[in-house]
């Protein structure tokens, strides 16, 4: 079944240092997207990426979205206490029909002040 | 806020009883998930429902079933609960009419089976 890999796994950082959360998928994915969960909260949509190569920003947060579209990545300039969290990234197949949209296995982001 | 309630949000069980997680929206979307959470595993899919009646099972849907006779509720049940059911679970919902299918997730329901 399709399978979706993050790494790290958890990174610690100073705050003001950059961060960045890569996501692999084993097939081709129509789209992807990007999720926030705070410590003890539940996940909140970051955003959606759709088109091979496309590269979408959010203040300090940038994502993009690979060429063959089975990878991602997610960049923070840097970091400040409130990113604090675990990153998810989440894919779709592409096909007909309903797709199931499959979590990766996050990356937890601990920042140090 | 997508108005989703779940409950119990706490629940300590002993294993072989029967546990139900109840998953109420207040919008009438049709698609709704539960997703267990677990470290190591980020969010897996249980089952999700695509209408009243209509139910589908997820990646580990094992020892798990749903239940969705009414558009506002989707119910998932524990019919033994075992110790590898431990898990936090999310109830997600995907608005019908949104541009990007995000989810909506639920505050979430931390269940320990002793």
């Amino acid at each position: 079944g399709q399978q979706v890999m993050q790494i790290p796994q958890y990174q610690h950082v100073q705050e003001g240092e950059d961060f960045t959360t890569y996501c692999n998928s084993s097939t081709t994915l129509s789209n992807i997207q990007w999720y926030k969960q705070r410590p003890g909260g539940h996940p909140v949509f970051l955003i959606q990426l759709v088109k091979s190569g496309e590269v979408k920003k959010q203040k300090r947060l940038t994502f993009q979205f690979g060429e063959a579209k089975k990878n991602s990545s997610l960049h923070i300039t840097a970091t400040q206490t409130t990113d604090v969290g675990t990153y998810f990234c989440a894919g779709r197949r592409g096909g007909t029909g309903f797709q199931k949209l499959v979590f990766g296995t996050g990356t937890r982001l601990l920042v140090s002040p | 806020d997508a108005g989703i309630t779940q409950s119990p949000r706490h629940k300590v069980t002993e294993t072989g009883t029967p546990v139900t997680l109840r998953c109420h929206q207040t919008e009438n979307h049709r698609y709704m998930y539960w997703y267990r959470q677990d470290p190591g595993h980020g969010l897996r899919l249980i089952h999700y429902s695509y209408g009243v009646k209509d139910t589908d099972k997820g990646e580990v849907s094992d020892g798990y079933s749903v239940s969705r006779s009414k558009t506002e509720d989707f119910l998932l049940t524990l019919e033994s609960a075992t110790s590898s059911q431990t898990s936090v679970y999310f109830c997600a919902i995907r608005r019908d009419r949104g541009p990007t299918g995000e989810l909506f997730f639920g505050e979430g329901s931390r269940l320990t089976v002793l």
